[in-house]
């Protein structure tokens, strides 16, 4: 079966600090993987997503950026953190298109 | 860009009212699926709809699809505690989902 994974769970950086998430997906081939990040009671704002290998499409123009260095490997990068970065990162993958996405557990980043 | 509205945004109810919630698309959707995000949790799948005019129900959820494949709606009979949390809609197609902001249900016992 299929797993996803996202680490850290929880974050607290300083701000004009790095940033790294990665996400994993097990158990599934050239998945699209996708970059939400959610505000505190708020909804999903799509960040970045990936059909393949090295290509990624953004969504939102910022201090953040991603990569896909591996089939199933999906990075969240920012060289400086900004205060209004905190929130709920998801990744999910699915499939393709048309059919359901599934989400990591989140990281929850607080920048202070 | 296809847009997503959802509506209400918030609804509180007592324990053992319905419950619904209402999505429209500004462009026919290829299909349309529902999560649900418990507090503290990240989003869940709950159904996909295809089909003009679907309806699918699950135990006491009802999911509708419009006529015209731009709305869709989700009812929930007899609320329980259980059902607290975030109910998303998202519009599917060969981009990405376009997820509505969701409505956030709390049941009070």
């Amino acid at each position: 079966s299929q797993t996803i994974h996202q680490w850290p769970a929880t974050l607290v950086q300083p701000v004009g600090s790095p940033l790294s998430l990665e996400c994993t997906v097990e158990g599934t081939s050239n998945p699209n993987l996708y970059w939400y990040r959610q505000a505190a009671g708020r909804g999903l704002q799509l960040l970045f997503y990936s059909v393949g290998i090295g290509q990624i499409s953004s969504e939102v123009p910022q201090n953040l950026s991603a990569s896909r260095p591996q089939d199933r490997q999906f990075i969240l990068s920012s060289k400086k953190l900004l205060l209004s970065d905190s929130g709920f990162y998801l990744c999910a993958w699915r499939p393709g298109p048309g059919t359901e996405q599934y989400f990591g557990p989140g990281t929850r980043l607080t920048v202070t | 860009g296809q847009q997503v509205m959802q509506i209400p945004q918030y609804q509180h109810v007592q324990e053992g009212e319905d419950f619904t919630t209402y999505c429209n698309s500004s462009t026919t959707l290829s299909n349309i699926q529902w999560y649900k995000q418990r507090p503290g949790g990240h989003p869940v799948f709950l159904i996909q709809l295809v089909k003009s005019g679907e309806v699918k129900k699950q135990k006491r959820l009802t999911f509708q699809f419009g006529e015209a494949k731009k709305n869709s709606s989700l009812h929930i009979t007899a609320t329980q505690t259980t059902d607290v949390g975030t109910y998303f809609c998202a519009g599917a197609g060969n981009t990405p989902l376009v997820f509505g902001k969701g409505t956030r249900l709390s049941v009070i016992a």
